[in-house]
């Protein structure tokens, strides 16, 4: 089942401008990562931000955790053509048993019009 | 260094046949996790093994099965093909489990279709 939902689902922006997408999820967890996914292919690692930190910065890349709302946003600034990508949030939960899975949500597509 | 590499990289299959995916984590990586991804959607955890052991299962049939190697790479087996197996099957490799937040990291996938 997915856990996170990104919303917008759907985002066309000019290039140069500022792009943000957000994520909420329902149980608690341990960490939660942004993916970025080109055309169907395999997913690129972001950024991890864990349960106790607030706020990450990676380069053009901010993103903030609210562990109180459930929900985190990622936000790409100064965005490029290249930018254009699926973009999913997953939370990442430890069970008792040692095991650890990553639970997506649908994603955001991301268009930047040059 | 190499990052997680999936084989193949397209697979054609028939309804009832069976299809072994292969993974190689990257270098160091203990755990190696299974997602499928159907069209439209996000992916979905299948299973995870560390240490050669199966660590967790997601909500998927009986009909899919994997294991880790002593090298620790990774098969994912599909047994009695459905319509519905047809999608981008990814494996994810990461440094440790249970005891830290890391990072997963993922392969380009292996797209599968079922005719």
């Amino acid at each position: 089942s997915q856990q996170g939902e990104e919303d917008p689902q759907a985002l066309s922006i000019q290039e140069g401008e500022n792009a943000t997408m957000n994520c909420s999820y329902k149980t608690s967890i341990n960490n939660l990562q942004w993916y970025r996914q080109n055309s169907g292919r395999g997913l690129v690692h972001l950024i991890l931000i864990r349960s106790n930190e607030r706020e990450k910065h990676s380069g053009r890349l901010r993103v903030t955790l609210d562990t109180s709302k459930k929900s985190s946003s990622l936000l790409i600034t100064a965005s490029r053509a290249a930018d254009t990508a699926s973009y999913f949030c997953a939370t990442g939960a430890y069970s008792g048993a040692g095991s650890y899975q990553l639970t997506f949500g649908k994603g955001t597509k991301l268009s930047v019009i040059p | 260094d190499a990052g997680v590499t999936q084989s193949p990289t397209h697979l054609i299959k028939t309804r009832g046949q069976q299809v072994t995916l292969r993974c190689s984590p990257i270098s160091g990586h203990k755990s190696v996790s299974w997602y499928q991804q159907v069209l439209g959607q996000g992916p979905q955890f299948i299973f995870q093994y560390y240490e050669k052991e199966e660590r967790g299962r997601g909500n998927f049939p009986d009909r899919f099965s994997a294991r880790q190697f002593p090298n620790y790479s990774s098969e994912l087996n599909v047994n009695a093909l459905l319509l519905g197996d047809s999608a981008l099957y990814l494996c994810a490799s990461s440094l440790y489990t249970g005891v830290r937040n890391t990072e997963a990291f993922f392969g380009q996938g292996t797209r599968l279709t079922v005719v």
